[in-house]
């Protein structure tokens, strides 16, 4: 099945730096890339998102950059905050299942942590 | 961005009842739903996916007989945690699939905090 890898798994920056974390996948299959940060006790929420037919998207402080012949995707936070802090989240859309649709394959997460 | 709730937020309940939970797109429909767990510090892990007007398709080692889906409209979606023991006590997190042309977008519920005793 599509195997989604994240790295790296923690991560603490000072802040005003900035964080990038990396995922790989290996469905050729897949087209839409989402990233999702998760705060203690709550549900993952979308904050960025790529899909295959773009190499780069950016929103205000965070970016997700993609190499679809490397099958890497990649989310960039600049200027980090503390508010940042949280779990972190890379997906994609894998196509292995037509019985099912098109299932969502999850990293493993990193926990980043913006030391003020 | 699109709006999924969750309902309840938190339960406590003996064990051998029954706990149902609610996951319901609040400004859009839609056909598909999933259905996750997620262990302390552990990654969101696919229970199954909830199909509006048809049955929900399990994944390897999900009871469906445990976990009942349905799936009865195209803003609704309630999973039944039957028979519930304590190791099932968990982080269960709905999401819901927003389809706009060809572009799908899944968006997620709060999640549950379920705690059996």
């Amino acid at each position: 099945g599509e195997n989604v890898e994240q790295h790296p798994s923690t991560l603490s920056v000072q802040e005003g730096d900035s964080a990038v974390i990396k995922c790989t996948y290996s469905d050729s299959a897949s087209n839409y890339f989402p990233w999702y940060k998760q705060e203690l006790g709550k549900g993952p929420q979308l904050i960025i998102d790529i899909r295959s037919n773009v190499g780069e998207k950016k929103d205000q402080r965070i970016a997700v950059t993609l190499n679809k012949t490397a099958k890497h995707f990649s989310l960039h936070i600049t200027e980090t905050q503390p508010e940042d802090s949280a779990v972190y989240f890379c997906a994609d859309r894998g196509n292995l299942n037509p019985n099912t649709g098109n299932q969502f394959y999850f990293g493993t997460g990193t926990s980043l942590t913006v030391i003020p | 961005g699109a709006v999924v709730s969750q309902h309840p937020s938190r339960v406590i309940c003996k064990s051998g009842t029954s706990v149902k939970i609610e996951c319901r797109s609040l400004d859009f429909q839609a056909t598909t739903m999933f259905w996750y767990r997620q262990f302390p510090k552990k990654s969101l892990m696919l229970m199954a996916t909830s199909n509006e007007g048809s049955k929900a398709t399990y994944e390897q080692g999900v009871e469906k007989d445990k976990f009942l889906i349905n799936h009865a409209s195209l803003t609704l979606s309630t999973l039944t945690v039957t028979s519930a023991h304590p190791e099932d006590s968990s982080f269960y997190i709905c999401s819901a699939i927003r389809t706009s042309g060809d572009q799908e977008t899944q968006y997620f519920g709060p999640g549950t905090r379920l705690l059996v005793l």
